[in-house]
């Protein structure tokens, strides 16, 4: 199956800096990697994934980078607002014998500072 | 409906009590899946269900789990003689077609505690 690191696991950062959260994973098979962010006692919300045929995806503040070859990949967001505070996950879908799961980091708790 | 539902939001069992967590998917999602998520963790992935098959249940971590999704659309994970090891955030998420990877939207989720 497929094994997801994430890191950092806290995160502080000032408002108006830039934040990054890298991810790796092990199986290559792997082919669609989203981002979630999780506010407390909410479920977990897209904000952003990427599939393996692009290196790169940007939406307003928010940008995804990914390497196939290393198999990491990679969130950013840029000036950063005290809204963006909460955990965010990064996640690969593995494929195998008719199933699909979404196997998920163990998250990164991301304070902006006012 | 707009998203994901689940119910009860919060749920209080007993050692030992049966519960039933119930999802109701976005209409029209093919894909269903649960996951289990414990205090400070990520979800970790507990079964998949593609309309009313249940194709994956790997994830399960015992047989006191136990899913269905009879008619493809609702679903109800089921647990029997919880124990407290099994407090944790129950999510369900559902997806319009799983094979172009598309996006699976999450619900609240159900959070139970067994005392």
């Amino acid at each position: 199956g497929e094994n997801v690191e994430q890191h950092p696991s806290t995160l502080s950062v000032q408002e108006g800096d830039s934040a990054v959260i890298k991810c790796t994973y092990s199986d290559s098979a792997s082919n669609y990697f989203p981002w979630y962010k999780q506010e407390l006692g909410k479920g977990p919300q897209l904000i952003i994934d990427i599939r393996s045929n692009v290196g790169e995806k940007k939406d307003q503040r928010i940008a995804v980078t990914l390497n196939k070859t290393a198999k990491h990949f990679s969130l950013h967001i840029t000036e950063t607002q005290p809204e963006d505070s909460a955990v965010y996950f990064c996640a690969a879908l593995y494929s195998g014998a008719g199933s699909y799961q979404l196997t998920f980091g163990k998250g990164t708790k991301l304070s902006v500072i006012p | 409906g707009a998203g994901v539902s689940q119910s009860p939001r919060y749920k209080v069992a007993k050692r030992g009590q049966d519960v039933a967590l119930r999802c109701d998917p976005i209409s029209g999602h093919v894909s269903l899946f649960w996951y289990q998520q414990a205090l400070g963790q990520g979800p970790e992935f507990l079964t998949y269900f593609q309309n009313e098959a249940q194709l994956d249940k790997s994830g399960l971590p015992s047989d006191r789990f136990f899913a269905e999704r009879p008619e493809g659309s609702v679903s109800t994970l089921k647990i029997q003689r919880t124990q407290q090891e099994d407090s944790a955030v129950y999510l369900c998420a559902s997806s319009l077609a799983v094979l172009r990877g598309t996006e699976a939207f999450f619900g609240q989720g159900t959070r139970l505690t067994v005392v």
